[in-house]
């Protein structure tokens, strides 16, 4: 079956730290791009941080940039966020997602999404 | 940053009715143009990619269309279980990967 199953979320105060995981099972993890992608209480999509397959190369939206850090063990088939100096507006439901692309047309997709795991950032 | 904007923001259909929701993007996409189903409490899940390639499983009333910069997700006959929030996706410059804003599909 495949997984990928969030952990980690909970109740921080502004300013506090949190570290998020993704496991991966019954997918292949290691030669994919992995993203996280959050979801605030009612609100859309909006995609966070992305790192591609062996760990060399990260990106981040603007709104994280400098907090958040995107990590991977391939051997723990594992995805990482650490997020740092949290704030209010980074309450929301994180998603991590896999990245394929179509090996005819180069189309970029994320094929599977785990359930998510909420963070809550309140004093 | 490139800027997807879909229309309406939400709709209200019956079973059986032929639906379609717009996506436009800021500036041409080259066709890396995706769409997901959401369902409440529920992961986002893969329909199209590619503007018009169906994922594995996804059955044939959905198609995707477009290019360039406008593009559109129909639903040929609407079932019970289609009812959801539906988002685009550009993957053509990233990132950021910027999504739509969601289209909630309600049940008239």
């Amino acid at each position: 079956e495949v997984q990928l199953v969030e952990s980690g979320g909970g109740l921080v105060q502004p300013g506090g730290s949190l570290r998020l995981s993704c496991a991966a099972s019954g997918l292949t993890f290691s030669s994919h791009w992995m993203h996280w992608v959050r979801q605030a209480p009612g609100k859309g999509l909006v995609w966070v941080s992305r790192i591609n397959s062996d760990g060399s190369s990260t990106g981040y939206a603007d709104s994280v940039k400098g907090r958040f850090t995107i990590s991977r063990d391939s051997a723990k088939n594992t995805l990482y966020l650490e997020m740092n100096s949290l704030r209010a507006e980074d309450t929301a439901l994180y998603y991590c997602a896999r990245g394929s692309q179509d090996f005819w047309s180069g189309m970029y997709y994320f094929d599977y999404w785990g359930q998510g795991t909420l963070v809550t950032v309140s004093s | 940053d490139i800027h997807m904007t879909q229309s309406p923001s939400s709709l209200s259909a019956s079973v059986g009715d032929r639906v379609t929701i717009t996506c436009r993007a800021s500036q041409s996409i080259n066709n890396y143009l995706n769409w997901y189903q959401q369902k409440p409490g529920k992961a986002p899940k893969l329909l199209i990619y590619g503007v018009s390639t169906l994922q594995s499983g996804v059955p044939s009333r959905f198609s995707g269309s477009g290019s360039g910069t406008d593009f559109s997700l129909t639903i040929s006959s609407l079932q019970p279980e289609d009812f959801a929030t539906y988002y685009c996706q550009q993957s053509y410059s990233a990132p950021p990967y910027t999504f739509g804003q969601g289209t909630k599909l309600e049940i008239k």
